[in-house]
């Protein structure tokens, strides 16, 4: 069954880059679906950040299209996130996610990371 | 950016009555719409997309309906294990948007 699954540093500081990578099984990255990434502050509502067409183009959330690079390495079957600059404000649970290619909502999820900024 | 809104935040509704949630949209997306129930310390879970279709493995008792700017997501008998947050999304326009949410509570 397809499985996605976060990884990367819990506890980030002010100022420096989160980076994330989501490891997908049971489908190929190669494949043509999207690859999304959603975060949600703690007790707060989902927030789309951004998603990389199977193309390779991305789409960004504009708030955060500044600060955010979404790559993939289809070798390796994952894709990653990097938010910049990052401040207390992106404290937050950051899921990857499957996104059906030309109607891009998302059917599979990880099961989240929590990524706290703090010094 | 379309804006989607989820009255009310919360609705309190007993085991075994009908459940209709409510999301509106800024602008019309369509049929390009998506629901998801989030359960405590667990990831979002689609349950509908196109604004009607249950994803794989959903209960007939989830249904889907609207299309434009009004969308409703309707729960025929609530089971204890469906009181969550539900939230909708609209795929139409890029940036992508979700709406609040609306909490399910037991009353």
């Amino acid at each position: 069954q397809v499985q996605l699954q976060e990884s990367g540093p819990g506890l980030v500081k002010p100022s420096e880059t989160l980076s994330l990578t989501c490891a997908v099984s049971a489908y190929s990255l190669s494949s043509v679906y999207y690859r999304g990434w959603i975060r949600q502050p703690p007790g707060k509502g989902l927030e789309w950040i951004g998603t990389m067409f199977h193309t390779g183009t991305t789409s960004y959330s504009p708030s955060l299209k500044s600060r955010v690079t979404i790559s993939v390495d289809t070798s390796k079957n994952q894709f990653s996130l990097k938010l910049s600059s990052v401040t207390a404000a992106d404290t937050a649970v950051y899921y990857c996610a499957r996104q059906v290619a030309g109607s891009p909502y998302f059917d599979y999820w990880g099961q989240g990371i929590l990524v706290t900024v703090s010094s | 950016e379309i804006v989607m809104t989820q009255p009310p935040a919360t609705l309190s509704v007993s085991p075994g009555e009908r459940a209709t949630l409510s999301c509106r949209a800024s602008q019309s997306v369509s049929s390009n719409l998506a629901w998801f129930q989030q359960k405590p310390g667990q990831a979002p879970r689609l349950l509908i997309y196109g604004a009607s279709t249950r994803a794989t493995g959903i209960p007939a008792r989830f249904s889907g309906g609207g299309s434009g700017t009004e969308f409703t997501l309707t729960i025929s008998s609530l089971q204890s294990e469906d009181f969550a947050v539900y939230y909708c999304q609209q795929y139409n326009n890029w940036p992508l948007t979700f709406g609040g949410g609306t909490k399910v509570e037991i009353k």
